[in-house]
């Protein structure tokens, strides 16, 4: 039971690099999500995807860019990372906006020096 | 944007005893999500509220959603060191697209 795919898990990156996370989910979901998680806090929403070819910002979104070409994928794009974007990053998906379980993938765990 | 406060940030307990999370909203509630976190791992779902007075149980986490729909408690009754980790609640926005998460309330059981 594959659900949600996120790649890689740990990851070190120099200030000014660029970097995609990748987010593959299974389930045929329409809603996916991506988040990132600070140290001791709540998650924020980066970008979100109602469905393919479609994508919109949440909360946070400077620095961060997304696609949605298939159904199935969802990747994060950092253009010149920052110290500032050292964080864990959560992709997740639905069925159908707020309205069932949000599944999560496992996390990648990004580090900017 | 909806926001999501959890009180209290972080909870020391020993084991055995009763806690409370709360988790409030600056919006109607559309739906409340209560996820709970491992540290160091991904999120798991605990249980999900809908209509205005429900509340659901699972083993010993209890969960209501208040009657206005703004705001909701986890109650976990004789805490365990299993139960540690960051509680968190999620909802989504009335137009059912984007859905956000509190603050996280960080759980430490004493055994």
């Amino acid at each position: 039971n594959a659900g949600v795919t996120q790649t890689p898990k740990f990851r070190i990156l120099k200030i000014g690099q660029s970097m995609t996370l990748q987010c593959t989910q299974d389930m045929n979901h329409n809603y996916m999500y991506w988040y990132r998680q600070d140290p001791g806090m709540g998650l924020k929403l980066i970008y979100y995807s109602v469905g393919a070819g479609i994508t919109d910002k949440g909360e946070v979104p400077n620095g961060y860019n997304v696609s949605r070409s298939t159904t199935e994928d969802f990747p994060l794009r950092l253009e010149l990372a920052a110290p500032s974007q050292t964080s864990v990053y959560f992709c997740a998906s639905m069925e159908g906006g707020s309205r069932g379980e949000l599944f999560f993938g496992e996390g990648s765990r990004l580090t900017v020096l | 944007s909806q926001e999501l406060e959890q009180s209290p940030q972080s909870l020391i307990v020993q084991e055995g005893k009763n806690l409370t999370i709360n988790c409030t909203s600056s919006k109607t509630l559309y739906g409340l999500y209560w996820y709970k976190q491992k540290y160091g791992e991904g999120l798991i779902f605990l249980m999900m509220l809908q209509k205005g007075g429900e509340e659901k149980s699972h083993e010993k986490i209890t969960a209501k959603l208040d009657e206005k729909k703004q705001q909701s408690s986890l109650h976990i009754t004789a805490s365990q060191p299993s139960h540690a980790g960051i509680y968190l609640c999620g909802a989504g926005e009335d137009t059912g697209n984007q859905f956000y998460f509190g603050t996280g309330t960080s759980l430490t059981v004493i055994p």
